[in-house]
């Protein structure tokens, strides 16, 4: 079957620009999760949605601001780009039904995002 | 700060041998997951030991997780030179609802 499929791979933008990028989980996983990575802070949680929702949230400003759709596929925006924001993200998807993650997660390739 | 934190950040072995990582965590959990990552691109999910697990093996790898110590160990044996790779372990905390992931090790197998 799919995997997580993220779009697009690569992404140029400039300081004060805002960007969406997006992920499609694997076909009935309903939790997806976003992650920040970088060689500095390695892998920060972002956030996590299930049916719609935002159940968890991390410490990240309010800049950075995700949805999810009915079919699972969700969305993360930033808005205000700042050069700290160059990182890769990550997206991933579960069979999680509760808020703990009691299944393994499937990663997309990711988004590598660079602000000039 | 991390929750996991693994041990050595690096490790470069030659094809053949055995390769062992660990990962210390400072809190209760419920679940204890290993994922490698090549160069750059998602992560793949290797391995999830359960709290009340002591010992879990899939193929080439085996997975140990000591909740007394707060540890889990990773061994991959008769490594590959397909093995290299950087390996995370990720936490299930007991008082969370999210993964955490810890800074990982980089595995370098040499022909």
């Amino acid at each position: 079957k799919a995997g997580v499929t993220q779009t697009p791979r690569y992404l140029i933008k400039t300081r004060g620009q805002q960007v969406t990028l997006s992920c499609s989980p694997i076909s009935g996983h309903r939790s997806v999760s976003w992650y920040q990575q970088t060689p500095g802070q390695g892998l920060q949680f972002l956030f996590e949605y299930f049916s719609e929702t935002q159940r968890n949230k991390g410490n990240f400003p309010g800049r950075f601001s995700g949805r999810q759709f009915s079919n699972s596929r969700s969305e993360m925006n930033v808005s205000t780009l700042e050069l700290g924001d160059s990182a890769l993200y990550l997206c991933a998807s579960s069979l999680s039904r509760g808020p703990k993650p009691n299944y393994g997660y499937t990663f997309g390739s990711g988004t590598r995002l660079t602000v000039v | 700060s991390q929750q996991g934190e693994e041990d050595p950040q690096a490790l470069s072995i030659q094809e053949g041998e055995n390769a062992t990582m660990n990962c210390s965590y400072k809190t209760s959990i419920n679940n204890l997951q290993w994922y490698r990552q090549n160069s750059g691109r998602g992560l793949v999910h290797l391995i999830l030991i359960r709290s009340n697990e002591r010992e879990k093996h899939s193929g080439r790898l085996r997975v140990t997780l000591d909740t007394s110590k707060k540890s889990s160990s990773l061994l991959i044996t008769a490594s590959r030179a397909a093995d290299t790779a950087s390996y995370f372990c990720a936490t299930d905390l007991t008082s969370g609802s999210r993964l955490t992931f810890g800074e990982g090790t980089q595995l370098t197998v040499n022909p």
